[in-house]
């Protein structure tokens, strides 16, 4: 059973900092790789999404990587900004079924201090 | 695009009645899914559409959760009798399969908020 771990569950960083997020998972067959931003009361908005076959994904400001060996991504934020406060989760999608069987993590919980 | 649209944001109801959760997906995706969210158990996966046709269910709690998809624009999830365990956020989400697998982002809607006193 895939399992996937976000550490830390909070972090704290002044602005203007640069700063990355680590996601882990346990079944190196995955599908894809997603990272979601997830603001209070909000729903969850698509950031990234690395397909299995891809190395590294990237828009803007965010970075994403990719090892499926190690069973590791990270999400790099640079030059980070208050409006980037929000709890940042990974998801994998599992071989042969895609977004069908995603698992996520419990998320990472971002303060941007100014 | 309006994107997902949920209804209705927040459900206060008593232990008992009946729950309807209501989600309108992005016009042109063919993939729906219905998540849970809570603090103890993070988002599960409840149910999952493809062509208003529901290919997994393995997710969904117990006989007391029901999920239809009637057109492609339209679908909810109804909680009979609901209970005090069933308090979460229900979180409707959208994208387009090509093939088997589903490919695209999905597009999540900004959930419903079920309180079940």
């Amino acid at each position: 059973k895939q399992e996937v771990t976000q550490i830390p569950a909070a972090l704290s960083v002044p602005e203007g900092e640069n700063l990355v997020l680590n996601c882990s998972f346990t079944d190196s067959a995955i599908y894809n790789l997603q990272w979601f931003r997830q603001d209070p009361g909000k729903g969850l908005t698509s950031l990234l999404l690395i397909q299995s076959s891809q190395r590294e994904q990237t828009s803007g400001r965010l970075n994403a990587s990719l090892d499926k060996s190690s069973g590791r991504s990270t999400l790099y934020i640079a030059a980070s900004q208050p409006g980037d406060s929000a709890t940042y989760l990974c998801a994998v999608g599992r071989a042969n079924f895609g977004n069908e069987k995603l698992t996520f993590g419990t998320g990472t919980r971002l303060t941007i201090i100014p | 695009d309006a994107g997902v649209i949920q209804s209705p944001r927040h459900e206060v109801t008593e232990m008992g009645q009946e729950v309807t959760l209501r989600c309108k997906p992005i016009s042109g995706h063919n993939s729906l899914f219905w998540y849970r969210q809570t603090m103890m158990r993070g988002l599960e996966l409840l149910i999952y559409f493809n062509n208003n046709v529901p290919i997994d269910d393995s997710g969904m709690p117990e006989d007391r959760f029901s999920a239809k998809m009637p057109n492609a624009s339209f679908s909810t999830l109804k909680i009979q009798p609901s209970e005090p365990r069933d308090s979460a956020v229900y979180f409707c989400a959208s994208s387009w399969t090509s093939g088997r697998a589903v490919t695209g982002e999905l597009f999540f809607g900004e959930g419903s908020r079920l309180t079940v006193l």
